[in-house]
């Protein structure tokens, strides 16, 4: 069984600070760990994925994540936040070759951006 | 590049309504599925199919039909609409084998049910 569990549920940061995103997964086998961006009125689309090669895996618009083993986490990172990374962030898990059905989605974290 | 689309984008309903959410796809992706979306409670998994004549249940699929009739066309159809099936509505594709894990999304329905 697997599960993700994203820790809080709205996160604020000034422009230009940086953001950091938490997930915290649970798997019985070697997952894949993925985040998901949803801008405002739109679907979500793919904004990284760790599938069992490096651990630090780069994604778009200037976002990384480290996949952690020992931690079982998969936290996600901006260095310099843009007000144009307002958003809700899903953190998601499944097995390796499994189903897009069995990809399990975390609640969500609304990401706001000070000026 | 249309990818998938969803409509209608906006609906209401009046409770016991009957009406259907279209979903197409020009990815020529096996998979296609239904998600809801409600506050505090990500995406929830409604049904999926794996290919033309073939849909499986997801996590909440009570009140909810589908079929897959062709490779591009995956609707959703509420019966009976009730007032916990206001949400938003997503389909997603994908292609088994290739890019694991990436599901491609429309841009959402939303429902509301009076």
């Amino acid at each position: 069984a697997q599960s993700v569990t994203q820790l809080g549920s709205h996160v604020s940061v000034s422009e230009g600070a940086l953001v950091l995103l938490r997930c915290n997964y649970s798997s019985s086998v070697p997952p894949y760990l993925f985040w998901y961006v949803q801008y405002p009125n739109q679907g979500l689309q793919l904004l990284l994925k760790y599938t069992s090669a490096a651990t630090l895996v780069k994604g778009i618009n200037g976002f990384e994540a480290e996949f952690k083993k020992s931690e079982t986490s998969f936290h996600l990172t901006k260095p310099s936040a843009h007000m144009s990374d307002a958003a809700e962030y899903f953190c998601a898990v499944s097995a390796p070759y499994s189903s897009a059905s069995k990809i399990i989605f975390g609640s969500g974290t609304r990401l706001s951006i000070r000026p | 590049n249309a990818g998938v689309t969803q409509t209608p984008k906006f609906q209401v309903l009046k409770t016991g309504q009957s009406m259907t959410l279209q979903c197409a796809q020009d990815m020529n992706h096996e998979y296609m599925s239904w998600y809801r979306q409600d506050p505090g409670m990500g995406l929830r998994l409604i049904h999926y199919s794996v290919g033309a004549g073939i849909t499986d249940q997801g996590e909440v699929p009570n009140g909810y039909n589908v079929s897959r009739s062709t490779t591009e066309d995956f609707p959703l159809r509420l019966l009976s609409a009730a007032p916990s099936q206001t949400s938003v509505y997503f389909c997603a594709s994908s292609s088994p084998g290739k890019n694991t894990g990436e599901l491609f999304f429309g841009e959402g329905s939303r429902l509301t049910v009076l």
